[in-house]
């Protein structure tokens, strides 16, 4: 089955910097590669999305880059803001998903 | 639009007693999904059913899980006996299949979850 590994599981940054979050996955039928996000006691929700076909993708201050051929993909904030804090999850699969254990992201003011 | 619903939201219980959770997916959608959250083990998937029927429950953890889902818009998680150990926040998700994808493919929608607590 799929394996998907990231990293950092923490990661603290000052209000405006960037963070970055990769994930790596093993199975390389997985072409669909979503990453959410969870605050508190909340449910996760979807930030950014992409799929197989595309190498890049962008949403205002969130990106995600998908290296299929390494299996890696990775989740990048720009302009950090301390309503950013939560913790972050990578998700991989075709039928499924399998999710990474998640990195907890902490934007100081 | 109201987005998945699950219930209860809480739920504390003694060892042995048996614990049902239920979840209502997106009005149109055809695919829903159980999973479990734990410190330890994360967000793991224990079942999912497309058009109401169980597709993959290789993630259900032993025989005392049980889900079902008599029709489109209600599913239950049931546990027989609970113990300790399957204390967990349960999260049920839904997604509208794009036609031509795979079920995993298409984009989930969490519900707001169900603490479990087996004292």
């Amino acid at each position: 089955g799929e394996n998907v590994e990231q990293h950092p599981s923490t990661l603290s940054v000052q209000e405006g910097d960037s963070a970055v979050i990769k994930c790596t996955y093993s199975d390389s039928a997985s072409n669909y590669f979503p990453w959410y996000k969870q605050e508190l006691g909340k449910r996760p929700q979807l930030i950014i999305d992409i799929r197989s076909n595309v190498g890049e993708k962008k949403d205002q201050r969130i990106a995600v880059t998908l290296n299929k051929t390494a299996k890696h993909f990775s989740l990048h904030i720009t302009e950090t803001q301390p309503e950013d804090s939560a913790v972050y999850f990578c998700a991989a699969g075709y039928s499924t998903l399998t999710f990474g254990k998640g990195t907890m992201l902490l934007v100081s003011p | 639009d109201a987005g998945v619903i699950q219930s209860p939201r809480h739920e504390v219980t003694e060892m042995g007693q048996e614990v049902t959770l239920r979840c209502k997916p997106i009005s149109g959608h055809n695919s829903l999904f159980w999973y479990r959250q734990t410190m330890m083990r994360g967000l793991e998937l224990l079942i999912y059913f497309n058009n109401n029927v169980p597709i993959d429950d290789s993630g259900m953890p032993e025989d005392r899980f049980s889900a079902k889902m008599p029709n489109a818009s209600f599913s239950t998680l049931k546990i027989q006996p609970s113990e300790p150990r399957d204390s967990a926040v349960y999260f049920c998700a839904s997604s509208s299949r794009d036609s031509g994808s795979e079920v995993g493919t298409d984009t989930q929608y969490f519900g707001p979850g169900t603490r479990l607590t087996v004292l």
